[in-house]
């Protein structure tokens, strides 16, 4: 059973404009959401998290909203640059068991057309 | 700094053939983790180390073996490689699971088992 789910696998937005990618998850336990960028031929880098305790964090470009009645979160950037166009996993993170691992959702490809 | 460290970052092996692959961090992290990465099913934990002389079980453990001997080195190991283990396996290490400590990602080994 998923416990984070990216139910776009790919996603097209014109340079300039917003794209939002979307991540679901079943798990009340997660207490932190974390979003990797991946190049191909890379590893993830880590983009940015937002704490369960908290409903937004924004750094640059970059915004995270966390709905937790709704255990949905995305992640809005703005302006989209062509240099955006990777792949994005949504990730959560269990307190307490499993040593804090983190679980990953499928993925979603972005493509920023200049 | 080179930060975490694959070796090989190719290789293609026949059906029942074994190797190691290595993954080494500088960082003095804790936590060690072993992923691999299939097309649409994201990253899927194979093993974890959350220190020298550690090792457990992760979401698909099966087929594979592990060991960190040393702190900066977790070694990933397939006994007899089948074509279901065909795919890009990613190390990834952390500082410790105080808090929060976002993964440091390698830039993965690329597996074709034939």
């Amino acid at each position: 059973d998923q416990q984070v789910k990216q139910n776009s696998p790919s996603l097209s937005v014109q340079e300039g404009r917003i794209s939002i990618l979307n991540c679901d998850y079943t798990n009340s336990m997660f207490d932190y959401f974390l979003w990797y960028k991946k190049y191909p031929a890379e590893g993830p880098t880590f983009l940015i998290s937002i704490s369960s305790i908290k409903d937004k964090n924004e750094d640059g470009r970059f915004t995270v909203f966390l709905n937790k009645s709704a255990k949905h979160l995305s992640l809005h950037i703005v302006p989209s640059q062509p240099g955006d166009s990777a792949v994005y996993f949504c990730a959560a993170r269990t307190n307490g068991g499993s040593q804090g691992n983190l679980i990953f959702g499928k993925g979603t490809k972005l493509s920023v057309k200049p | 700094n080179a930060g975490v460290t694959q070796t090989p970052k190719f290789r293609v092996l026949k059906t029942g053939q074994s190797m190691t692959l290595l993954c080494a961090q500088d960082m003095n992290h804790e936590y060690m983790y072993w992923y691999r990465q299939d097309p649409g099913m994201g990253l899927r934990l194979i093993h974890y180390s959350v220190g020298e002389g550690t090792t457990a079980k992760g979401e698909v453990p099966d087929g594979y073996n592990v060991s960190r001997l040393k702190k900066q080195n977790f070694l990933l190991g397939l006994e007899s490689a089948a074509p279901s283990q065909t795919s890009v396996y990613f190390c990834a290490s952390r500082r410790d699971n105080r808090g929060f400590g976002g993964y440091t990602f390698g830039s993965g080994t690329r597996l074709t088992v034939v």
